[in-house]
């Protein structure tokens, strides 16, 4: 069975709005989870760790104040894309570990019209 | 830091084997992953294996690791259509298993 759950799986939305979007640790508590976002025919890109408890790490380039990452608790954490735009547009999967392994939710395609 | 290089496309015979290759430059990376992705959908883990390892095989799967070139390949044996999809590699930085640092992918086309 899934280990992580994602949701929405798909969302198209105007620019200028919001968009939340929702990844829960099925199996075990997770202090950290970790976001990625995917451009088409392209790999991963970490964009941020997201930390239960605390401010996330976000990595070079990506833009806290856009991406609201809350992690509040043991089992969801939250990616808010803030005032989409159509170059937001994109494929977004979060990540649990679980020991050595990494676990991945079934990915958000957000579309910004 | 980490770079993780694959070959972009391979194209098989159904039946046949399929390898696919991966590079990576961390020598220090303590695992190294294969990822299956279908189209739309997330990535789902097919097999890791830890640096101290040469091969590690389960089913159809065979993972080798030459840590001394710092190459990883997966050998897909029997490839069926259902194999169809694209395949990344991933390697953790050093010292750590937290951040995964992923290949360009591969995909994998398998034909009649």
């Amino acid at each position: 069975g899934a280990v992580v759950s994602q949701h929405p799986s798909r969302v198209i939305c105007k620019s200028g709005t919001s968009v939340k979007i929702e990844c829960r640790s099925l199996d075990f508590q997770a202090t950290t989870m970790f976001w990625y976002r995917q451009f088409p025919k392209q790999s991963l890109m970490l964009m941020a760790t997201s930390n239960e408890g605390s401010k996330a790490t976000y990595e070079q380039g990506v833009e806290k104040d856009k991406f609201l990452i809350n992690h509040a608790s043991l089992t969801l954490s939250t990616l808010t894309v803030t005032s989409a735009h159509p170059e937001d547009s994109s494929f977004y999967i979060c990540s649990v570990r679980g020991g050595r392994v990494a676990f991945f939710g079934q990915g958000t395609r957000l579309t910004v019209v | 830091g980490e770079d993780v290089e694959q070959s972009l496309f391979l194209s098989v015979r159904e039946g046949d084997s399929s390898v696919i290759n991966c590079t990576y430059t961390d020598s220090s990376s303590t695992y190294l992953y294969w990822y299956k992705q279908e189209p739309g959908a997330g990535l789902q883990l097919l097999t890791y294996i830890f640096s101290n390892m040469d091969m590690k095989q389960d089913q159809r799967l065979t993972v080798l690791l030459n840590k001394k070139d710092k190459h990883l390949s997966l050998r897909i044996a029997d490839t069926q259509t259902g194999d169809s999809a694209i395949y990344f590699c991933a390697a953790t930085l050093s010292g750590g298993y937290n951040k995964l640092i992923f290949g360009a992918g591969t995909r994998l086309a398998v034909h009649p």
